[in-house]
Formats: structure tokens, sequence, C-alpha cells
């Protein structure tokens, strides 16, 4: 089984179109995170939910929404996409309480043309 | 979270122990270090975590200082299936957290 799905896997669409990645995680864990990976390879953190309430929000463009329906769910809607959104976008889980670790999807690479 | 310092890039022979330093001088008391892992097109993996004793697990050996400004990952028996981007990540254990990545290591195992 699948610990966290990300759908879908790559997406590549123009500017200025709006589209949606999901998430799902079959672990039970409180929090989800996005995460971006841009072409040089840098990996940084965009959000953070936990029980459905965003806890982490860096300093992403509000074209970026994210929307949690439940706690297993995490999905990341773009509004207008640039050319700079262009990224490999990584969902990751894990438990607030006990061990902390973080386990990823296979990311969802972006292009956008 | 404490800044990390890692070499870019290392070779290893496959079936050989693969040792990757990290330097993090600055990191704080209550701050652990932890090591990820990025395997071409994949997502990070969690390797291991520590505070200040060494720890084992399946898939590796954390040895960290005893002034605990430095950690050593080691990976005993390397295979062509541990190549990858290796991340040292120092952070404070608890609570949501999300994972500031560097450049990590580069870690290349040869046949």
């Amino acid at each position: 089984d699948t610990a966290v799905s990300q759908t879908p896997k790559y997406l590549v669409t123009q500017m200025g179109n709006d589209k949606s990645i999901k998430c799902e995680q079959n672990l039970g864990h409180d929090t989800m995170y996005w995460y971006k990976q841009d072409s040089k390879k840098f990996l940084k953190i965009m959000f953070s939910y936990n029980n459905k309430e965003l806890i982490i929000n860096e300093t992403v463009p509000n074209r970026f929404s994210p929307k949690s329906p439940d706690k297993a769910h995490l999905n990341l809607h773009i509004n207008s996409l640039e050319l700079g959104d262009s990224a490999v976008y990584f969902c990751a889980s894990s438990q607030v309480r006990g061990s902390y670790e973080q386990y990823f999807g296979p990311g969802t690479r972006l292009t956008v043309t | 979270d404490a800044k990390t310092t890692q070499p870019p890039s290392m070779d290893c022979a496959e079936g050989r122990a693969a040792n990757l330093p990290c330097n993090h001088s600055t990191i704080s008391g209550n701050e652990y270090v932890y090591w990820y892992r990025q395997i071409h097109s994949q997502g990070p993996q969690y390797i291991i975590h520590g505070l200040k004793n060494n720890e084992t697990n399946e898939m590796a050996s954390l040895i960290i200082t005893e002034d605990r400004k430095s950690s050593t990952l080691i990976l005993p028996h390397a295979t062509l299936r541990d190549t990858a981007v290796y991340y040292c990540i120092v952070r404070v254990d608890g609570g949501a957290q999300k994972l500031v990545f560097g450049q990590g290591t580069r870690l290349t195992i040869n046949p």
C-alpha cells in the first residue's frame, strides 16, 4: 500500500491556467506538508496543515492555495500559473506526537509552458 | 534551526562503508540531527535521527561527536541503490516542524 500518494505524477499546462495537485496519506498522520523542489534541486517548505488547520505558510504567492478536506488529504490549487511555477511538488506527512520523521510522496512534476 | 555544512559530493566503492560528514557547529541543546536522502526523481526518505547518543537502525548508523558540533552518517555496506543526495538537517523535535533542506551531499556508489 502506498503511504503518501500524489496525483497527477506529471502535469503540463500553459501559462495562465489553474491546476490542482492532490495528496492523500493512509498512515493516520495528523500533519501534512507541501514542498517545492525547483530546477536547481532546492527543496523548500510551502505549507503545513495540522488537523486541517494551516500552521506553516512560508512566503508563497497567494496564487497557491492549499486545501485540507480532512486529515488524510491536502490538495494544492494553483491559479494563474507562471513559468516560474515549474518544479516538482512533494507532499509529506508526519505525526505530531511520537516519532517525527516525515514521509514523502513520489512528487508531481509541473511544467508550465 | 541551525545551519549545516556538507561536502557537495562523495564517491564510495560498492560493498564498502560510506561515511558522510556533517558540520553543525551552531547546534543548540534541544536540536536533533536528522538525515534524509533523495534517490533520483523520488521523494526524500527518512534515514535516522539522534540527539547526542550514537544511533543505529536497519539503514544506517549515526555518530554524533561529544560536543555535538558534527556528525557522521555511516552506510555500513553501500550498494548501488544507495546512490542519492543525502541531507543532514538540524531541527528542534516535537510538533509539526518544517524540514529545512540544504544542498546535501551527492553520494555515488561505484561498482
